[in-house]
């Protein structure tokens, strides 16, 4: 079974640079796989940052950058905002329809 | 403006069935693959099922094959799961979302309906 790997929580200061990352208990991360991720606020529904490992949704500031470092997939925040403060979810594409999502992480700007 | 509105959630008992719908407006429905997400209360998202824009190739994650049952109806641009055999663990906000062939990514979300399995 696959199992996508992401940090439960991290914390950044305001204006501040996070990476946060995205993995496979097994294998590495390539963009073959076609990162995807997205952003969500309690109670609110997903809204998609990044896809194709590296390319902004429309609308999402330049500040949100997607990459592929070592064998992860990772997302970088620059300048951090209080409205940053989210839950971050990456997704792999593992072929045939199939998704799976990593189990989140949980930003914190304070 | 483009649109996915879910509905049909509600209250069902364990081993009960209920389908979920999705209304899609704003872009031409036919074209498009679509799939559904959930995620339990306080827990992250799941990919639940995929159908082609064809209707013709449909995937499930294992833990709602043979259950869960994904349809899709050009005419009145809608988006179906159908739920049997349903169990405390299912309980979650469903999502439907447009997933785009390209770069395999979901550029489009419902708000969700919520379906709760419990006694």
């Amino acid at each position: 079974q696959t199992v996508v790997t992401q940090e439960p929580s991290f914390s950044v200061s305001p204006g501040g640079t996070v990476t946060l990352t995205c993995g496979l208990s097994s294998g590495s991360v390539s963009t073959s796989s076609y990162p995807s991720w997205y952003q969500q606020t309690p109670g609110q529904t997903p809204r998609t940052l990044i896809y194709n490992t590296n390319t902004r949704s429309s609308g999402v500031p330049n500040r949100f950058s997607g990459s592929i470092l070592g064998n992860k997939a990772a997302l970088t925040i620059s300048g951090a905002q209080g409205d940053d403060e989210s839950d971050y979810y990456c997704v792999l594409y593992m072929g045939s329809g199939n998704w799976v999502f990593g189990g989140g992480t949980k930003l914190t700007v304070l | 403006q483009v649109h996915l509105v879910e509905s049909g959630g509600g209250l069902v008992k364990p081993g009960g069935s209920l389908r979920l719908s999705c209304a899609a407006s704003g872009f031409t429905f036919s074209a498009y693959h679509m799939s559904w997400i959930r995620q339990a209360p306080g827990k992250g998202l799941e990919w639940v099922s995929y159908i082609s824009n064809s209707g013709s190739v449909i995937y499930y994650i294992d833990s709602v094959k043979g259950r869960f049952t994904i349809s899709r109806d050009d005419t009145t641009n809608s988006l179906f799961l159908q739920m049997n055999s349903l169990r405390d663990e299912d309980t979650a906000v469903y999502y439907c979302a447009r997933p785009r062939g390209n770069y395999w990514h979901f550029d489009l979300w419902g708000r969700g309906s919520l379906l709760t399995v419990s006694a």
